[in-house]
């Protein structure tokens, strides 16, 4: 499978814990997105990546949150201390800056349950 | 802002019926305009786009048109099937051709269809 991959698909924690997500975007994509989608909600724009820069991250929720690509490839999202407010599906999604079509390619994302 | 505002769910059809979802949208520039589907527990996945006013964007039976006088981008299907339940999200995008897409979506339309 050539696809986005995202792991782990489902994460319990409690309350006050760090938790981390990591994608795998479609190989030859330089770019890699995150998302996050709450229940009934459209996903929301977080950050993005193009190969390993960090070109926007305004969107992120707060400083909790923070999100790598070190080596242009797999990517990391962190959430420190966690909230309840914070469980939600993290989307990670890719696309490349060749060609001209520059369609986004979504994960099948990472829930997250904060108890 | 820029946003998106989709029809309101749930919407509930007998197989073969016809299929209506609406979306409008407000943006500060000329968007390009996507509808994606999420089937149970995948990842989203691009069903049509539409990157100019007046164009067509078809796949699967599916199609929308482009329409900047009244801001809309309304997904319609002549006859649907069961397999066609899922959630199908509209979105815009305001960066042009060849930069990173950062998708503003709507909240979701979920379909149910009936044998």
């Amino acid at each position: 499978d050539t696809g986005v991959s995202q792991d782990p698909r489902h994460k319990i924690t409690k309350r006050g814990q760090n938790v981390t997500f990591r994608c795998d975007p479609i190989s030859e994509h330089n770019r890699l997105y995150w998302y996050r989608q709450t229940l009934g909600q459209g996903p929301e724009f977080l950050t993005y990546f193009q190969n390993e820069a960090q070109l926007e991250k305004s969107r992120l929720l707060s400083d909790r949150f923070s999100a790598e690509r070190p080596k242009g490839s797999f990517s990391t999202l962190e959430i420190q201390r966690t909230e309840q407010g914070d469980s939600a599906m993290y989307l990670c999604a890719s696309s490349s800056s060749e060609g001209g079509g520059n369609t986004i390619y979504f994960g099948e994302g990472s829930w997250l349950t904060v108890v | 802002g820029d946003s998106v505002t989709q029809m309101e769910g749930p919407v509930t059809l007998s197989e073969e019926a016809f299929l209506t979802i609406n979306c409008t949208y407000t943006a500060t520039g000329y968007p390009s305009l996507f509808w994606y589907v999420q089937y149970p527990g995948e990842g989203l996945q691009l069903l049509l786009k539409a990157t100019k006013a007046d164009d067509k964007g078809s796949n699967k039976g599916f199609e929308a048109t482009y329409r900047k006088e009244t801001t809309s981008f309304h997904l319609e299907k002549g006859s649907v099937q069961v397999s066609d339940s899922a959630v199908y999200f509209c979105a815009l995008s305001l960066l042009p051709s060849g930069s990173a897409r950062q998708l503003t979506f709507g909240s979701g339309t979920q379909l149910t269809v009936l044998p």
